[in-house]
């Protein structure tokens, strides 16, 4: 079993919807967490990260951890065709080794 | 600045053939890691630097893996000999830690095809 559990997708959406994402991890030990977004052949970059459990909002997005279940979430509202690209989730114990999630593809039709 | 800079974008080579793989981080990063992005395994972390010292290289495949950071400015990743099953993504990524160890940018890559 790997330590981070994302479904690939594709997810498809139409332009406005609300895209819904989550991971789930089998180790406790991680106590930061992170999204990031890959656009085709570009390399990921950092889009939200939490280090506690509740919510955290920025813009269109928010993340979710919910530690008790090994659960996190991002959510993206209002979503818009420069939204489509495939967003990882990571997360670490105390050292800088982060373990991403396989991703997963989300296009949103325009 | 330009961000975390990596050369060669695309190599192809035979296998046998020596691979070497190069980034320039952001400047100011004291921490550089390398990663490699497949399919199949998804983005994995090979190595980490920190002030030009590897700290854990445990991610690192096989002994044909090494990874060099001579100066604060430029890291190299050397497969050899290369084999088809190192058919990947390489990425680079520097950070600026302790406090910002979470916001790693990434180059563009280095998509290498192993042949």
């Amino acid at each position: 079993q790997k330590e981070v559990e994302q479904d690939p997708g594709p997810l498809s959406v139409p332009e406005g919807a609300i895209v819904s994402l989550n991971c789930t991890y089998s180790n406790s030990a991680f106590q930061y967490f992170m999204w990031y977004r890959q656009y085709s052949r570009k390399g990921p970059e950092l889009l939200m990260y939490t280090y506690s459990s509740g919510n955290k909002e920025d813009g269109r997005f928010t993340a979710q951890v919910d530690k008790s279940s090994k659960y996190i979430s991002l959510f993206i509202r209002d979503s818009q065709p420069s939204d489509s690209a495939t967003y990882l989730c990571a997360m670490r114990r105390n050292d800088y080794k982060l373990s991403f999630g396989a991703g997963t593809t989300v296009t949103v039709r325009a | 600045d330009a961000g975390v800079i990596q050369s060669p974008r695309h190599e192809v080579t035979e296998m046998g053939q020596e691979v070497t793989l190069r980034c320039k981080p952001i400047s100011g990063h004291d921490y550089l890691f390398w990663y490699r992005q497949t399919m199949m395994r998804g983005l994995e972390l090979l190595i980490y630097f920190n002030n030009n010292v590897p700290i854990d290289d445990s991610g690192m495949p096989e002994d044909r893996f090494s990874a060099k950071m001579p100066n604060a400015s430029f890291s190299t990743l050397k497969i050899q000999p290369s084999e088809p099953r190192d058919s990947a993504v390489y990425f680079c990524a520097s950070s600026a830690g302790p406090n910002n160890r979470d916001i790693q940018y990434f180059g563009a890559g280095t998509r290498l095809s192993v042949l």
